[in-house]
């Protein structure tokens, strides 16, 4: 079955780059099936989908984060990317990679989150 | 941006209960309402998709009804593992966005 599992830094600082990847497991990257999602949570907005990628490249994004996000897929290593530029308090969440179907509707499975916190 | 807003957002209830959660949209979204369960420190666990569909493996106590503007998420008669926040999410369009949560905490 299908797993997915958040890595990356737990603090960035102000203004810098948050990166973080999620590698899929029980499945390909590959699959026709699957678009490759990140979401955020925090106490104050909740859940917020911030963009979904296909594994040919074919990425949405939300238009309020669209600006300073890159959502990228790495086939050889079955795995997939977030960059956010320019970070500050405001983006401090847990993120979540998901899975979706191509059409964007459900998330599911999620990975576990990874809290990120923007400080100095 | 569609807005999701549920109610109440949070409610005490006992093992047993009828538990009814709203969740209305700020505009059509037909049958595109996915609900979702989770719990303190755990990511979101898909219950129902496309307003009534249960997800395999959901117990059968958790149901959903609604269009249009309008969607309730039941539980049948709350037992003690369901105690968690849940939230709906619209998948009519982009961006999908999600409700506040509601928390069903033990009375």
């Amino acid at each position: 079955q299908l797993q997915l599992q958040e890595s990356g830094p737990g603090l960035v600082e102000p203004s810098e780059t948050l990166s973080l990847t999620c590698t899929v497991s029980g499945g390909s990257i590959s699959s026709s099936s699957h678009y490759w999602g990140w979401l955020r949570q925090t106490p104050g907005k909740g859940l917020e989908w911030i963009g979904s990628t296909y594994y040919s490249g074919n990425t949405y994004y939300n238009p309020s984060l669209k600006s300073r996000v890159k959502i990228s897929v790495d086939t050889s290593k079955n795995h997939f990317s977030l960059k956010m530029t320019s970070v500050t308090a405001a983006d401090t969440a847990v993120y979540y990679c998901a899975n979706s179907r191509p059409s964007l509707d459900w998330f599911d499975p999620w990975g576990q989150g990874t809290l990120v916190t923007v400080s100095s | 941006d569609i807005q999701m807003t549920q109610s109440p957002s949070s409610l005490s209830a006992s093992v047993g209960d009828r538990v009814t959660i709203t969740c209305r949209a700020s505009q059509s979204i037909a049958s595109d309402l996915n609900w979702y369960q989770q719990k303190p420190g755990k990511a979101p666990k898909l219950l129902i998709y496309v307003a009534s569909n249960l997800q395999s493996g959901v117990p059968s106590r958790f149901s959903g009804s609604g269009s249009g503007t309008d969607f309730t998420l039941t539980i049948g008669s709350l037992q003690p593992e369901d105690f968690a926040t849940y939230s709906c999410q619209q998948s009519y369009s982009t961006p999908p966005t999600f409700g506040q949560g509601t928390k069903v905490q033990i009375k």
